[in-house]
């Protein structure tokens, strides 16, 4: 079984600190994205990775930067927290196109960040 | 660029009664659809997939859901639900030869009654 950790499952930080969210994968997979969840909004993609040290934008970075240097391990960085920012954060992984790809991302259970 | 549209943010239902959740997308290329649970205080976990082939997609726990093309549409669909089916579900599309992106729908909470 696929497994997504994720280190925190509960976070309250300060305004303007600077926060890691963690996640791993054990599956060995290419890809790997970050997502935040709010009510009624779904889940939106900040950033994804291809591959070690890859990274691309997804639709809400601002904010956000990312690091990838280990293909099991993507981090969500927040350079200087805000109020904002508080929200449900999602870990997931998938592995890469063309391979034995099934086109299933898998989740971690997800940090919820307070920022007060 | 893809859309997902979940019709109702909300469906009250109760147990053994059937249920269907609305998706509609939309979309300029060949779509990869999905439908995924999310328990209280848990991830997300897949349901069922459309890739290709047979429009009717059988998933976990009793759901199946139905692609129609005409209709840009992958509703969702139990015939008896259980008390241990309420969860929040996403529809969720992504393009085909886009890198495996997802677009998420805006979320259906599902509450079954006794």
């Amino acid at each position: 079984d696929v497994k997504v950790t994720q280190s925190s499952r509960y976070l309250v930080k300060r305004t303007g600190e600077k926060v890691f969210l963690e996640c791993v994968q054990d599956m060995d997979h290419e890809n790997m994205f970050w997502y935040r969840q709010d009510p009624g909004l779904g889940l939106r993609l900040i950033y994804f990775s291809y591959d070690v040290k890859m990274k691309e934008k997804g639709d809400i970075p601002e904010g956000y930067s990312v690091s990838r240097e280990k293909k099991e391990r993507f981090s969500l960085i927040l350079e200087s927290a805000s109020t904002n920012q508080t929200s449900m954060y999602l870990c997931a992984s998938r592995a890469g196109i063309g391979t034995r790809s099934s086109y299933e991302q898998y989740f971690g259970p997800g940090t919820r960040l307070t920022v007060t | 660029a893809q859309s997902v549209t979940q019709l109702d943010s909300q469906v009250p239902v109760f147990e053994e009664a059937p249920v269907e959740l609305r998706c509609n997308y939309s979309s300029s290329v060949s779509v990869y659809l999905f439908w995924y649970v999310q328990y209280p205080n848990q991830g997300l976990q897949l349901l069922l997939k459309y890739l290709s082939g047979s429009t009717l997609v059988k998933g976990i726990n009793g759901f199946e859901a139905e692609f129609n093309k005409s209709q840009t549409s992958f509703h969702l669909r139990k015939p008896s639900v259980h008390i241990s089916d309420t969860a929040e579900y996403f529809c969720a599309v992504s393009g085909r030869y886009q890198g495996g992106k997802l677009i998420f729908g805006q979320g259906t909470e599902l509450s079954v009654k006794p």
